[in-house]
C-alpha cells in the first residue's frame, strides 16, 4: 500500500475560522511534509517531520500550525488565513527524510483544495 | 544549493508523436533526480529517479529518462504519446547528503495531447 490520504478534498474557509486538514499514512513512513502549491506552479514545502518531530520550517506564517501526533498521521491546523492562502495542500510521506541523500521517493497525497474567503 | 530548469512551460504534440520533456539541473554535489506527473486535481505520482548506477532509467507508463552529468540533463522521453499523458510534469532535484529531505522542483511543463 503506497498511499496517503488526506481530508477533506476541499475546503472552504472565512479568514476568522480555524480548520484542520488531515494526512495519514500506513506504510511505515518516518518522515511527513506539508507542501502548498498554487495554480500552474510547483509545490513549495512549509514543514518537514521526522520521526514525529518538526525538522524544517520554512519560514511559514504561524496561521499554519502544524502537528504530527503519531507516526501515521499529521495534520495541519489553520486559523485567521488570508485569502492568497487559497492553494492545493499536499501531503507527502518517505522512508525516513535522511534518506533522501539517498535518493527516497516521496509519496504524495491527492492534496486538499482550500479556498479562504 | 540545487535548482532545477524546466525548459519549457508547455509542450504540446501529437499522439503518437515522440514526447521530450526537458529538465536541466544545477548541483554541487551529486544529485538525485525524479520525475513526476500530476494530473488535473490529483497529487504528484512519482514517474522515475535517478539515484546511481545506470544512467538511463526507466520509469511507469512508458517514460524514461537519461542522466547526463556532462550536460547537467535529465531529460524525459517517451516514444509515442498517448492521450491519457495530458499531465503537469515536474522535475525535481535533492542532493546527496542533503540534510531535512529537501526536494527541489522546477516549474513544470505542461504536455496537451492533440489527436
Amino acid at each position: 500500500d503506497t498511499e496517503v490520504t488526506q481530508t477533506p478534498k476541499h475546503l472552504v474557509m472565512g479568514m476568522t475560522n480555524k480548520k484542520s486538514l488531515k494526512c495519514e499514512q500506513h506504510m511505515g513512513h518516518r518522515a511527513m511534509y506539508w507542501y502548498k502549491q498554487k495554480a500552474k506552479k510547483p509545490p513549495e514545502l512549509m514543514f518537514v517531520y521526522s520521526y514525529e518531530k518538526l525538522s524544517i520550517n520554512e519560514s511559514v506564517p504561524s496561521r499554519f500550525s502544524p502537528e504530527c501526533p503519531n507516526s501515521s498521521l499529521l495534520n495541519l491546523h489553520l486559523h485567521a488565513l488570508q485569502p492568497e492562502d487559497s492553494a492545493l495542500y499536499l501531503c507527502a510521506s518517505s522512508q525516513t527524510n535522511m534518506g533522501l541523500a539517498g535518493g527516497e521517493t516521496q509519496y504524495f497525497g491527492p492534496g486538499t483544495r482550500l479556498l479562504v474567503l | 544549493a540545487q535548482s532545477v530548469t524546466q525548459l519549457g512551460s508547455h509542450v504540446s504534440v501529437s499522439e503518437g508523436a515522440l514526447v521530450l520533456l526537458r529538465c536541466n539541473y544545477s548541483s554541487s554535489v551529486p544529485p538525485y533526480l525524479f520525475w513526476y506527473v500530476q494530473y488535473p486535481n490529483q497529487g504528484l505520482q512519482l514517474l522515475l529517479k535517478y539515484t546511481t548506477g545506470a544512467t538511463l532509467v526507466k520509469g511507469i507508463n512508458g517514460f524514461e529518462a537519461e542522466f547526463k552529468k556532462s550536460e547537467t540533463s535529465f531529460h524525459l522521453t517517451k516514444p509515442s504519446a498517448h492521450m491519457s499523458d495530458a499531465a503537469e510534469y515536474f522535475c525535481a532535484v535533492s542532493a546527496r547528503y542533503n540534510q531535512g529531505g529537501k526536494l527541489i522542483f522546477g516549474q513544470g511543463t505542461e504536455l496537451s495531447v492533440k489527436p
